[in-house]
């Protein structure tokens, strides 16, 4: 079973520009969630998808980011315009969703993203 | 809000010593508590899952243990070796449905 893969594993952009991040979680996992570590900090929630419906965004930093899950199954995030403080690794998490708990979570080995 | 603290940020060994990593969280009011593990340059590995209403959870030489009341768990390794050096990470999962991460341990467990 494959497991949680993400795309680019590494990106270099300048300010301003505009950077698409992908997330296939492992199939038949309805919950993907999108983590962020910064430089020195803990990783933080982004936000969660149940299948292609939003669940959670309460972590989303500010407009310029954008999660989309179209037909419930990859993700993608993008940053538009990207900041110097977007640089960090970006992780996603997927799990299966079983009645009202989601279950444990298998991570993607994360993008990381420079901003310069 | 949930807040994670790990200690120590550092730790080194030598091969075969037993250790414990400390995790603290602020609100006991957690779904679960769950350890991680992550290589440089990799995603993070699940290792063990305390669920609120459990004490501990073992798998081989990995222990962990976990009191609601005092907003602790702890992770205990058994004879490390030197393929346990990583960063362990730990997360309290909320009623939020998220994980809230503490900053984590590296371990280096010296041959």
């Amino acid at each position: 079973e494959a497991g949680v893969t993400q795309f680019p594993s590494h990106s270099v952009i300048e300010k301003g520009q505009t950077v698409t991040l992908r997330c296939d979680p492992i199939s038949g996992h309805d919950n993907l969630y999108w983590y962020r570590r910064v430089m020195g900090k803990e990783i933080k929630f982004l936000l969660h998808f149940v299948k292609e419906s939003k669940q959670d965004e309460s972590g989303m930093p500010n407009n310029r980011f954008l999660a989309e899950r179209t037909g419930g199954t990859y993700s993608t995030l993008k940053v538009q315009p990207a900041e110097l403080e977007d640089s960090g690794v970006y992780f996603c998490a997927s799990s299966r969703y079983s009645g009202a708990r989601p279950g444990e979570l298998f991570f993607g080995e994360g993008s990381r993203l420079t901003v310069l | 809000k949930q807040e994670v603290t790990q200690i120590p940020a550092a730790l080194s060994v030598p091969e075969g010593e037993n250790l414990v990593l400390n995790c603290s969280f602020t609100d006991s009011a957690i779904y679960n508590l769950q350890w991680f593990r992550q290589d440089p340059g990799k995603g993070l590995t699940s290792l063990l899952l305390i669920q609120s209403s459990q004490r501990e959870q073992t798998s081989g030489r990995l222990n962990a243990s976990l009191d609601k009341s005092s907003g602790r768990s702890t992770l205990y390794i058994a004879a490390s070796q030197p393929g346990d050096s990583a960063t362990y990470l730990c997360a309290a999962e909320t009623g939020a449905n998220n994980l809230f991460f503490g900053t984590g341990t590296r371990l280096t467990v010296i041959p």
